[in-house]
This record gives C-alpha cells, sequence and structure tokens, in this order.
C-alpha cells in the first residue's frame, strides 16, 4: 500500500463550481499534513498546511481526520488559474529533529471556461 | 532573493557518463533534500541533509552520492548515469521548523 494515495484524476472542473480533492495515509504516527500546488513542469509550491481544526484560507479549505487518516481538499469558486496538479503530504518526524516528507502523486485539475 | 537555485536545467548524458547537479539555497535554511520525480510515481526522496558536513540515505539512495560542505549548497552527483535515471530532479530547503523551498528542476535525460 502507498504510504500517500490519491485519485490521479484527471478532474475536468466548469469554472465557478467548487470541487473537493481526498488523500489517505498510511502511517498513523505522521505528524503534520500539507497540500502543494504543482503547475506543468514547475516545481511544487505550498498551497496550505492542514490542521485538525479545518483550515481556511481565501477559496480554499483543508480538513484532516486522524482517525480515518484522511486529508481533504475543497475549492470554491474555482478560477482557470486553479488547474493544476495537486500533491497531497505528510510529515513524519523521524529520530534526531530529522524530518521526511513524502508525496502522494497528486491529482490534476483543469478548469474548464 | 534568489531562494533555491539549481544548476544545470536540462542535460542529456550517455549511458555510463558521470554528472554533478548543483543546489544552492540563499536563505540560511538548516536541511536540504534531493527528490526525484517520475511520471506516476511522485516526488521520491534521494538524499538529504540536516546541517552542513552531513548528508542521509532517502527512499531511493541507490546510484547517487551527495555532499554538503557548505551549508548553502548541495550537491547530487551520479558516477554511472543510467537510463533509469532520467526524470527530473528537484532540490528543496527547509528551516528547522519545516516549510519547504523547492528549487525549479533539473530534467535530465540518459540515453
Amino acid at each position: 500500500r502507498k504510504e500517500v494515495e490519491q485519485d490521479p484524476g484527471p478532474f475536468n472542473v466548469p469554472e465557478g463550481a467548487t470541487v473537493a480533492f481526498n488523500c489517505t495515509y498510511s502511517n498513523s504516527a505522521s505528524q503534520s499534513f500539507f497540500w502543494y500546488r504543482q503547475d506543468c513542469r514547475k516545481e511544487p509550491k505550498l498551497l496550505m498546511s492542514v490542521y485538525s481544526s479545518g483550515n481556511e484560507d481565501g477559496r480554499f479549505t483543508a480538513q484532516l481526520n486522524r482517525a480515518s487518516q484522511y486529508i481533504s481538499l475543497l475549492i470554491r469558486d474555482s478560477k482557470l488559474s486553479d488547474s493544476a496538479t495537486y500533491l497531497c503530504v505528510v510529515n513524519e518526524r523521524l529520530d534526531f529533529g530529522n524530518e521526511k516528507l513524502t508525496f502522494g502523486t497528486g491529482t490534476r485539475l483543469t478548469i474548464i471556461p | 532573493n534568489a531562494g533555491v537555485t539549481q544548476t544545470p536545467k536540462f542535460r542529456v548524458l550517455k549511458t555510463g557518463q558521470s554528472m554533478t547537479l548543483l543546489c544552492a539555497q540563499d536563505m540560511n535554511h538548516e536541511y536540504m533534500y534531493w527528490y526525484r520525480q517520475d511520471p506516476g510515481m511522485g516526488l521520491r526522496l534521494i538524499h538529504y541533509s540536516v546541517g552542513e558536513g552531513t548528508t542521509a540515505k532517502g527512499e531511493v539512495p541507490d546510484g547517487y552520492n551527495v555532499s554538503r560542505l557548505k551549508k548553502q549548497n548541495f550537491l547530487l552527483g551520479l558516477e554511472s548515469a543510467a537510463p533509469s535515471q532520467t526524470s527530473v530532479y528537484f532540490c528543496a530547503s527547509s528551516p528547522v521548523d519545516y516549510g519547504y523551498t523547492f528549487g525549479s528542476g533539473t530534467r535530465l535525460t540518459v540515453v
């Protein structure tokens, strides 16, 4: 089983719609969680962190369910500029303060005019 | 403030050749990482460093070596390139309390 699993998509969504992505992780000791965005042929960039209480940044809402080992990202009022691949990322704290980020393979989103 | 700079951006190697990829960061970050990204595989950690003079193996270290002689630089070496090492390589850095910044990537093709 992959450590971080995402639906690869593609998700083709009309502009203005709401879209949700899900991600599951296998390591219950994972300590922090993120969503990264990656545009075609570009580097990943941090979109937002994910907290147990849920957090919102403008049109983006992230949720974490530790019991089910499940992370979600909701995008409201989607824009053409939201077209990208969204990576679910899980951080494990290793020994001596080292950390390891494990990346999902990403969910591709295309917003259609 | 350049952030994380990778050189070169593109390279074509013949099987058996060697090369070094350079990653430089100007943010005084302690941690640096090398990842490779392949279609359908996601980003996989090759090697990482938690400070100047230290290195550690990641998930897929075979065929690669690294060095961190200066805090701002993290070098990834391929001693004898193989077609299986065709990939996009990303360097990243972070402060001790995380927050990765990625470089723009190096596209390597081994023929």
